[in-house]
């Protein structure tokens, strides 16, 4: 089985810095790695995914993610955030050959101007 | 890309009364359909896991009867909730496995549902 732990609930940063979204897992199996942003009252879109292959996964709105195996982490990067980037960040995992999405708690990433 | 449509998006109910919610995969067929609710500021929970032709499995916790999930095609899923109570009230999303390659999931825009 697999678990996700998103270590912040809410992260605030100000207009223009850097962020950092951590987010840890737990699993007995090699695992897809995945970043989901929500905005209030929809669904979900997916920002990022580490499936296989470079350990570094980008997204067009600028965000990273670094998958890092030793440490068991996946987390999400941005250098200068934008007050669009307001919203709830979910990481999740799937065991491979499975299809089941296990979520983190969310992190709530609010942009002060 | 991949869509997920899932209707309504919002839907007020009395208490007693029984809730359909459907999701449709618009431009690709999707065996597996996935079920989730969220509670405010909260994570999603799965609660079950809809494979066309066959019985969904139900998360453990989750009541079959009260969450009736109906699979019959490849692009159609629906979620009933049946006898509706104000703590039925939530935020429930749909998604599908789309042929988007290993680990490909697209969501739907949720259903906000309100029993009064």
């Amino acid at each position: 089985a697999q678990s996700v732990t998103q270590l912040d609930s809410q992260v605030p940063v100000f207009e223009e810095a850097p962020v950092e979204l951590r987010c840890n897992y737990s699993s007995s199996v090699s695992v897809y790695l995945f970043w989901y942003v929500q905005y209030p009252n929809q669904g979900l879109q997916l920002l990022l995914k580490y499936l296989s292959g470079s350990t570094l996964v980008e997204s067009i709105n600028g965000f990273e993610a670094e998958f890092n195996k030793s440490q068991t982490s996946f987390h999400l990067r941005k250098p200068s955030v934008h007050i669009s980037d307001t919203a709830e960040y979910f990481c999740a995992v799937s065991g491979r050959g499975a299809q089941k999405l296990v979520f983190g708690q969310g992190t709530r990433l609010t942009i002060n101007p | 890309g991949a869509v997920v449509s899932q209707h309504p998006s919002r839907v007020i109910c009395k208490s007693g009364t029984s809730v359909k919610i459907e999701c449709r995969s618009l431009d690709f067929q999707a065996t597996t359909m996935f079920w989730y609710r969220q509670f405010p500021k909260q994570s999603l929970m799965l609660m079950a896991t809809s494979n066309e032709g066959s019985k969904a499995t139900y998360e453990q916790g989750v009541e079959k009867d009260k969450f009736l999930i109906n699979h019959a095609s490849l692009t159609l899923s629906t979620l009933t909730v049946t006898s509706a109570h104000p703590e039925d009230s939530s935020f429930y999303i749909c998604s599908a496995s789309d042929t988007q390659g290993p680990g490909g999931y697209t969501f739907g825009s949720g259903t906000r549902l309100t029993v009064v």
